[in-house]
């Protein structure tokens, strides 16, 4: 069954500093797509970054980036240069892409990471 | 592209009230999906369109709930009879199709008294 698991209930860093957010994910589809999403406290799911099962390089969306570890099953999400505006609740998803999948996004917990001036 | 949008984006209810709530994806989207997210969670799914095509549902979707995409364009959810369970953020979330990225609106906030 698909699971992700984020096992940081909360972050701390200092601003301008880089921060890294840990996700590992389990499925047994070959073909699938990860995703991270900043939720602040409005609730809007705003979408960061993607990173496809085959992709051969790890993404990269200005300050954000993906370490994309196929192996260890595991995308932890990198945050360069954090900035105050950067506090928020940061989940992680993924998508089974095969044949007959619907594309519905399976989400872990999320972290919750504060930005400190 | 104007977003997703949702209206209300907070609704308070009395328990065994039906509310409904509605979804305007991004045009030209043919995917729609309603996920519920309870506090302190991540969003669970719950239901998905192709255009007007309801093609899959959650079994967290019980028969109180009923989800609608007429024309294939705006969609609605409806909880018939609520409880105090229901309360949760409903979001939902449109695309171009399967394997793009799914574009969240703000939410609906709802909350059973």
């Amino acid at each position: 069954a698909q699971k992700i698991t984020q096992t940081q209930p909360g972050m701390f860093v200092q601003e301008k500093e880089a921060v890294t957010l840990d996700c590992t994910y389990d499925t047994s589809d070959p073909s699938y797509g990860l995703f991270w999403y900043k939720q602040p406290s409005s609730g809007e799911m705003i979408f960061l970054i993607y990173q496809g099962s085959y992709d051969q390089q790890n993404a990269t969306e200005g300050r954000y980036s993906l370490n994309f570890q196929k192996a260890r099953k595991s995308a932890n999400l990198v945050i360069s240069a954090s900035q105050l505006g950067d506090s928020a609740m940061y989940f992680c998803a993924m998508r089974e892409i095969g044949y007959n999948q619907g594309g519905k996004l399976i989400f872990g917990q999320g972290t919750e990471l504060s930005v400190k001036p | 592209d104007t977003g997703v949008s949702q209206n209300p984006r907070h609704k308070i209810t009395k328990r065994g009230q039906n509310v409904t709530f509605r979804c305007d994806p991004i045009s030209e989207h043919n995917r729609l999906y309603w996920y519920r997210q309870t506090l302190g969670q991540g969003p669970e799914f719950l239901t998905y369109f192709q255009n007007e095509a309801q093609l899959e549902k959650s079994r967290l979707l019980s028969d109180r709930f009923s989800a609608e995409r007429p024309k294939g364009s705006f969609s609605t959810l409806e909880i018939q009879r609520t409880e105090q369970g229901d309360s949760a953020m409903y979001l939902c979330a449109s695309s171009p199709g399967q394997v793009e990225t799914q574009y969240f609106g703000p939410g609906t906030r709802l909350l059973v008294l």
